[in-house]
């Protein structure tokens, strides 16, 4: 999965707690992205980062907030989770544009009850 | 609203037949990706076509462009029972950012 790991792999939580996803990844690329998948719906975008610690929102951004202080790490966090923030959270990344291939992680399955 | 819709939403085929699935888009593209979803998997590119580019091959895939219709087809030629996946396309769009603007997904079966 081109050096692209997420944590938790698997997460159940209650309504109103905070949530961290972690993406590592150590290929060393610029741009990483979260994004959501659900029935219907497709994958998509969150939030997305072009650099350490430049961020910026996605088109399904409410709820969500992201952290990068380092190059290889991007931190998804859902500030007080909802049952409508369950789904399968997926990080990519991608090296020399955001238009370029991107190289999905392989999820967290967030549960929120 | 999504960029890119796919069609079919489901196809079913017998190993060895060909599949074709659709992706039609709304807005000016920079180019054009198909990706492979296995179940419970993360997605995995397979192929990028340039707006400038009618056609392009890789393997079994072949992938057409026609940006006056706004549309492009995925050709899976001589399928396998392994190619059973959600295929989707992603339209890379420049809007002041750079992003992949993804589509529903054509679900495949292959049926040995």
């Amino acid at each position: 999965d081109a050096g692209i790991t997420q944590s938790p792999r698997h997460k159940v939580t209650e309504t109103g707690t905070p949530v961290t996803l972690r993406c590592h990844q150590t290929e060393n690329h610029r741009y990483m992205y979260w994004y959501r998948q659900d029935p219907g719906h497709g994958l998509r975008l969150i939030h997305y980062s072009y650099g350490v610690k430049d961020t910026d929102k996605g088109e399904v951004s409410d709820g969500y907030s992201v952290s990068r202080s380092k190059t290889e790490d991007f931190l998804l966090t859902l500030e007080s989770a909802t049952s409508s923030q369950t789904s399968v959270y997926f990080c990519a990344i991608a090296g020399t544009s955001g238009l370029e291939t991107q190289y999905f992680g392989p999820g967290t399955r967030l549960l929120v009850l | 609203s999504q960029q890119g819709e796919e069609d079919p939403q489901a196809l079913s085929i017998q190993e060895g037949e060909n599949a074709t699935m659709n992706c039609s888009y709304k807005t000016s593209i920079n180019n054009l990706q198909w990706y492979r979803q296995n179940s419970g998997r993360g997605l995995v590119h397979l192929i990028l076509i340039r707006s400038n580019e009618r056609e392009k091959h890789s393997g079994r895939l072949r992938v057409t462009l026609d940006t006056s219709k706004k549309s492009s087809s995925l050709l899976i030629t001589a399928s396998r029972a392994a190619d059973t996946a959600s295929y989707f396309c992603a339209t890379g769009v420049n809007t002041g950012f750079q992003k992949l603007v993804f589509g529903t997904g054509t679900r495949l079966l292959v049926s040995p």
